[in-house]
């Protein structure tokens, strides 16, 4: 069945260091991809998204990219900032069924040190 | 911003009992979904309803389970008889439109069964 595999956190990365996390998909067709990220004590938000393979979603300095041709969407960012650590979740849309069941990595922890 | 909010945020019951877990979706939304995360494992998807009815339901969600959506606002899932092993963080979310849209998460509930 389909499946999301993400790197173990958790990721200590002090400011403006280079983020990435890495994602990889298993797969029937062609899924939707998406990053959702879970600050402190809220649910989970949508970050970015991808719907076909080279797009590139992008959101607040955060970008991935799907890869088709490696069943990737690694999660980047340039320079992170203390705001941004949470925890970030990997997720495709199943292609079973009409309403859209996402499948989630188990998340990454991020903690950014000023 | 229109939310979506779960009730209560953390919930204790003892194995055996009987428990709800609520969620007011976003106020136009159609498509709702109840998610869930055990302590250290992915976010699993349960089951997803739209007009008045179930529409896709996981292997997790047996007959221990069941949704309802009893007015206009609140969607709930009852777990009957709670196992030490339904102790996990339970995500409520809803869709505008379903398929491939964006869905919109609460903060959860954690449920922890002693």
């Amino acid at each position: 069945g389909d499946s999301v595999t993400q790197m173990e956190g958790p990721v200590t990365l002090s400011e403006e260091a280079f983020l990435t996390i890495n994602c990889t998909y298993t797969a029937t067709g062609y899924p939707s991809l998406f990053w959702y990220v879970q600050y402190p004590g809220e649910g989970l938000q949508l970050l970015l998204k991808a719907t076909k393979a080279d797009d590139k979603g992008s959101n607040k300095g955060f970008e991935a990219t799907y890869r088709k041709e490696t069943t990737s969407f690694h999660l980047e960012k340039g320079s992170v900032q203390v705001s941004d650590s949470a925890v970030y979740f990997c997720a495709l849309l199943g292609l079973g069924g009409s309403q859209g069941n996402l499948i989630f990595g188990k998340g990454t922890k991020l903690s950014v040190k000023p | 911003e229109p939310e979506v909010t779960q009730t209560p945020s953390h919930q204790v019951t003892q194995m055996g009992q009987e428990v709800i877990l609520r969620c007011v979706p976003i106020s136009n939304h159609l498509y709702f979904y109840w998610y869930r995360q055990i302590l250290g494992q992915k976010v699993e998807f349960l089951v997803s309803f739209y007009n008045n009815e179930i529409s896709e339901k996981s292997e997790i969600f047996d007959d221990q389970f069941s949704v309802e959506r009893p007015d206009g606002s609140n969607f709930t899932l009852k777990i009957r008889s709670t196992k030490l092993e339904d102790s996990a963080m339970y995500f409520c979310a809803s869709s505008g439109t379903g398929g491939r849209n964006e869905q919109f998460f609460g903060p959860g509930t954690r449920l922890t069964v002693l």
